[in-house]
């Protein structure tokens, strides 16, 4: 079956340093790749998305690109804010009839500090 | 207000109770899920509705578990004689239609405590 694998958290940065939080995936078929966030008291919502191999989804100065040959969909920013401190979690779609179901990873936990 | 609206957000019963929980997505939106998140875990897909029907119920845990949706809008998941196991945050998220290559719109969830 479709399962999701990200580096385990906690997470801390300073503010401006370069974020990456790595995340690989098991699929049959073809699923679309998301990005996640989950800011402290909200629902979960959608960072960014990619649909098909070599895509780079892009939001908010983060960016991800679906890797086929790696199976991978690694997250990555520049130049973090302390307002970017949340839980992020990385998710494919299943394929065919069943691309209404996510899987999602166990999330990682990132903290910036000013 | 127009997102995703669940309650109630905390809950703590005793083991061997009832409890019901309810979703009202954003309107419109046809498709509905259920997802549970337990500690130090992803999310778990629990049951996935269009419009009224579930066409995909397999991620409940046990029977103790099921969900309804009516009038195509809110939903509610119940479950029966809870157990400590069934302690986790109930996420409930909506979409316009089924297909994926859209996102998911998810509430702040239902925190369930069973002591």
């Amino acid at each position: 079956g479709n399962s999701v694998t990200q580096m385990e958290g906690p997470v801390t940065l300073s503010e401006e340093a370069f974020l990456t939080i790595n995340c690989t995936y098991t699929a049959t078929g073809y699923p679309s790749l998301f990005w996640y966030v989950q800011y402290p008291g909200e629902g979960l919502q959608l960072l960014l998305k990619a649909t098909k191999a070599d895509d780079k989804g892009s939001n908010k100065g983060f960016e991800a690109t679906y890797r086929k040959e790696t199976t991978s969909f690694h997250l990555e920013k520049g130049s973090v804010q302390v307002s970017d401190s949340a839980v992020y979690f990385c998710a494919l779609s299943g394929s065919g009839g069943s691309n209404y179901k996510l899987t999602f990873g166990k999330g990682t936990l990132l903290t910036v500090n000013p | 207000g127009a997102g995703v609206s669940q309650s109630p957000s905390n809950k703590v019963t005793e083991k061997g109770k009832d409890v019901e929980l309810r979703c009202d997505p954003i309107s419109g939106h046809t498709a509905l899920y259920w997802y549970r998140q337990s500690l130090g875990q992803g999310l778990e897909f629990l049951i996935y509705f269009q419009g009224n029907s579930a066409p995909d119920k397999s991620g409940l845990p046990s029977d103790r578990f099921s969900a309804e949706r009516t009038g195509g809008s809110v939903s509610t998941l119940t479950i029966q004689r809870t157990q400590q196991e069934d302690s986790a945050v109930y996420l409930c998220a909506s979409s316009p239609d089924g297909t994926n290559t859209g996102e998911l719109f998810f509430g702040e969830g239902s925190r369930l405590t069973v002591l």
